[in-house]
Formats: C-alpha cells, sequence, structure tokens
C-alpha cells in the first residue's frame, strides 16, 4: 500500500457545485495531517491542517478518519478559482518530514 | 516579508555536466526541506535540515546528489553527472522550527532539464 494514496481525478465540476476528495494513508502512527493546493506550474501551498474532530475553514471542510485511514476535503460553493491540485499531506516512517499525496486535480467550470 | 527564493528558476543541461540549486528560505526559519517533482508525479522528499543538526539525507536518490546549507540559512543543492532522468522541478521549502506540525513554505522551485 502506498504511503499516500488520492485519486488523480481530474474532477469536472460546475460552479456552485460541492465536491469531496478522500485520500488514504498507510501509516498507523501518523500525527500530522494536512490538505495543500497546489496551481498549474506553481508551488504546493498549504490550504489547511485537518484535525482529529474535524474542522472547517469558509467553504472548505476537513475530516479525519483514523480508524479507517482516510482523510477527506469537502469544498462547497465552488469557484472558479478553485481550480488547481489538492494535494493530500501526512507525517509518514520518518516523523520529521511529510508524505505528499500525487494529488487531485480539480476542475470547475463556468 | 519575503518568502521562500530559489535560483535558478529554469536551468537546461547537457548529461554528465553538474548543476548546483540554491534556495534561500524565509528569514529565521530553521527548518529546510529539499523535494523534487517530476511530470505528472508527487513531491519526493530529498533532503531535510533542521538548525545545525545531522541531515537527514534518506530520500536522495543516489550518491551523486548532495546539499549543504551554510550558517543556517542558504542551501544548495548539488547533482553531479546528471542523467536524463533528474529532469524534474526541484522544490525547496521551509519551516520555523523542526516537526510535522509546522507549515511548509515552498520557493517556486527550479524547473531542470536534462538534455
Amino acid at each position: 500500500r502506498k504511503e499516500v494514496e488520492q485519486d488523480p481525478g481530474p474532477f469536472n465540476v460546475p460552479e456552485g457545485a460541492t465536491v469531496a476528495f478522500n485520500c488514504t494513508y498507510s501509516n498507523s502512527a501518523s500525527q500530522s495531517f494536512f490538505w495543500y493546493r497546489q496551481d498549474c506550474r506553481k508551488e504546493p501551498k498549504l490550504l489547511m491542517s485537518v484535525y482529529s474532530s474535524g474542522n472547517e475553514d469558509g467553504r472548505f471542510t476537513a475530516q479525519l478518519n483514523r480508524a479507517s485511514q482516510y482523510i477527506s476535503l469537502l469544498i462547497r460553493d465552488s469557484k472558479l478559482s478553485d481550480s488547481a491540485t489538492y494535494l493530500c499531506v501526512v507525517n509518514g516512517a520518518r516523523y520529521s518530514t511529510l508524505t505528499f499525496g500525487k494529488g487531485t486535480m480539480l476542475l470547475v467550470s463556468p | 516579508g519575503a518568502g521562500v527564493s530559489q535560483s535558478p528558476s529554469n536551468k537546461v543541461t547537457e548529461k554528465g555536466k553538474d548543476v548546483e540549486l540554491r534556495c534561500d528560505p524565509i528569514s529565521g526559519h530553521t527548518a529546510l526541506y529539499w523535494y523534487r517533482q517530476s511530470l505528472g508525479q508527487g513531491l519526493e522528499f530529498l533532503i531535510y535540515f533542521q538548525g545545525n543538526s545531522a541531515p537527514d539525507k534518506s530520500g536522495l536518490p543516489s550518491d551523486r546528489f548532495s546539499a549543504e546549507r551554510t550558517g543556517g540559512s542558504v542551501s544548495t543543492l548539488t547533482i553531479q553527472r546528471t542523467q536524463q532522468e533528474d529532469s524534474a522541478v526541484y522544490l525547496c521549502a521551509s519551516s520555523p522550527s523542526w516537526g510535522v506540525t509546522y507549515e511548509q513554505y515552498f520557493g517556486p522551485g527550479t524547473r531542470l532539464t536534462v538534455t
């Protein structure tokens, strides 16, 4: 099983739609979880951290399910500017470093 | 304030040549990371520096790759005898301190093409 797995997509949705991405991780000892966003040919930027109790930031909601070892990201009321690749990030076997998933591409159309 | 900067932004080199890539982290950030991202692939961890501690080199793919961090600030990633499979975007990130709970701030990357 890969350390961090994501559906590569692309997810094609119209503006205003709600879309959800899942990510699974293999290391049951992982403690830190994040979603990063990467625009085309740009560097990754932190979107949000993922907390055990779940957390929300505006239109974005992140959930963590430790028992099943997966993380989700829900985007409500999608905007054209949400088009990007969303990277699931987990601290892996080497505690001091992060392992990045390959990302899920989202395309929001008018 | 200034973010992470990297130079050059693009580098084209011939197979077999050596290249040096530079990273200037955010001032005051003690942790520095190098990753590479090949087309359509995820970020691959290469090396990690934290303060004056010995770097974590566990991600370097071969002994052709090495990195230094001078004075706890600027870092240089060196690739010797470049191969075509080294072509990728090399990303540097810095973080305020050690530990995976801290956000990593990425530079714009160096796009390396080996011909």
